[in-house]
């Protein structure tokens, strides 16, 4: 099993662009998340989709949209990239919303110019 | 949104020495976790506990769980090079917080000198 996967890796974006960061987990895990991370603030909760069908937001989701598009596929839409989003963007999923561990991707690392 | 405070946010030990990181929180909690990220890594599930006053160990490390559910800590025994990493705790409030919520600390980055 892949477990949770996340693309692409690595992304350079000029300012106003757009784009989507994909994740998809064959867990058949319930939940999923899209974290970012930046030096020294450790890891903040951009939008989480607590089952299929919903989403909420997390700590930090201005700039940002989600869709989750089945039960696998969680998406990340930056609509117009600024240099704040620069980060390292961790997707994760977890068998329940509340008490279950979570188990991440291995991250895209997006510098925005 | 949840206030987790966790220190230190940097330890630099010699290989052998004893680590200890703290998690702390203004409200009780439902549970904590704690996770590893080792340098250029993604975080990995080390452990979850529930219960007031829970201790769980794995090898060298020690895991607590505060009696009043508002603290926790993560003590390393002896540390070895392949403890390097920075160490999290992850928490979801007791009441009041949205389903699905894990806040997570700033971690503690531990540096093992060999």
């Amino acid at each position: 099993n892949a477990g949770v996967t996340q693309t692409p890796k690595f992304q350079v974006l000029k300012t106003g662009q757009s784009m989507t960061l994909q994740c998809a987990q064959d867990m058949n895990h319930n939940s999923m998340y899209w974290y970012r991370q930046d030096p020294g603030m450790g890891l903040r909760l951009i939008y989480y989709s607590a089952s299929e069908g919903t989403t909420d937001k997390g700590e930090v989701p201005n700039g940002y949209n989600v869709s989750r598009l089945n039960k696998r596929e969680f998406s990340l839409r930056l609509e117009s990239a600024a240099p704040s989003q620069t980060s390292v963007y961790f997707c994760a999923s977890s068998r329940t919303p509340q008490g279950s561990p979570l188990h991440f991707g291995n991250g895209t690392r997006l510098t925005v110019t | 949104g949840q206030q987790v405070m966790q220190i230190p946010q940097y330890q630099h030990v010699q290989e052998g020495e004893d680590f200890t990181t703290y998690c702390n929180s203004s409200t009780t909690l439902s549970n904590i976790q704690w996770y590893k990220q080792r340098p250029g890594g993604h975080p990995v599930f080390l452990i979850q506990l529930v219960k007031s006053g829970e201790v769980k160990k794995q090898k060298r490390l020690t895991f607590q769980f505060g009696e009043a559910k508002k603290n926790s800590s993560l003590h390393i025994t002896a540390t070895q090079t392949t403890d390097v990493g920075t160490y999290f705790c992850a928490v979801q409030a007791d009441r009041g917080s949205t389903l699905g919520r894990l806040y997570f600390g700033r971690g503690t980055q531990l540096t093992v000198w060999p």
